[in-house]
């Protein structure tokens, strides 16, 4: 059974950094293409960042050079290093297992992480 | 970016009645179209994919058609589990984009 867990969210400073983490069973992180997608407070839903299985990163406009994704492949697991954090930036934070065909889709969710940047 | 549009906002059914919600995007996204089922507190669920492939496991009630700039997803005979908030996604170009989401109530 595929199974995903975040962690890491809470409550942080403007300008302050957090890590979060996602914890995959069911399935190899490695061996998928993997995503970061945020949904703030009331709103819909905005696709993050990708890392695809070759190590392949990119990202939304609205976080680039301030957000890094990566894996950890002994421990199965995906992370979102964020930095230079905004108020827009408070969301809850899912990871998703990714399907490539053209962009991307979203087959499996965690259940999310929120991450509240307010001073 | 592609702009994707759901329509209506909001639409109340009631149980064993269909529901038609719409998609439209910008511009073309030939079949490349999800969508996604949202119950409060939980996260999204693939329900749809290439506009008319229902995902593992989606009952066939689920439904989706339409390519190009229009979609849309029918749910017959709504069961009480199917009230939720309901996104539409494409994945034609770069960056993937969401519609707004039509929230489904009674």
């Amino acid at each position: 059974e595929v199974q995903l867990v975040e962690s890491g969210g809470g409550l942080v400073q403007p300008g302050g950094s957090l890590r979060l983490s996602c914890a995959a069973s069911g399935f190899t992180v490695s061996s998928n293409y993997m995503s970061w997608v945020r949904q703030a407070p009331g709103k819909g839903l905005e696709w993050v960042s990708v890392i695809y299985s070759g190590g392949s990163t990119y990202y939304a406009d609205s976080v680039r050079g301030r957000f890094t994704i990566s894996r950890d492949n002994s421990q199965n697991t995906l992370y979102l290093q964020m930095s230079s954090l905004r108020a827009e930036d408070t969301a809850v934070y899912y990871c998703a297992r990714t399907l490539y065909s053209g962009t991307y889709y979203f087959d499996y969710w965690g259940q999310g992480t929120l991450v509240t940047v307010s001073s | 970016e592609i702009v994707m549009t759901q329509s209506p906002a909001t639409l109340s059914v009631s149980p064993g009645e269909s529901a038609t919600l719409s998609c439209r995007a910008s511009q073309s996204v030939s079949s490349n179209l999800a969508w996604y089922q949202q119950k409060p507190g939980q996260a999204p669920r693939l329900l749809i994919y290439g506009a008319s492939t229902r995902a593992t496991g989606i009952p066939a009630r689920f439904s989706g058609s339409g390519s190009g700039t229009e979609c849309t997803l029918t749910i017959s005979s709504l069961q009480s589990e199917d009230f939720a908030v309901y996104y539409c996604q494409q994945y034609s170009n770069w960056p993937p984009t969401f519609g707004q989401g039509t929230k489904v109530e009674i």
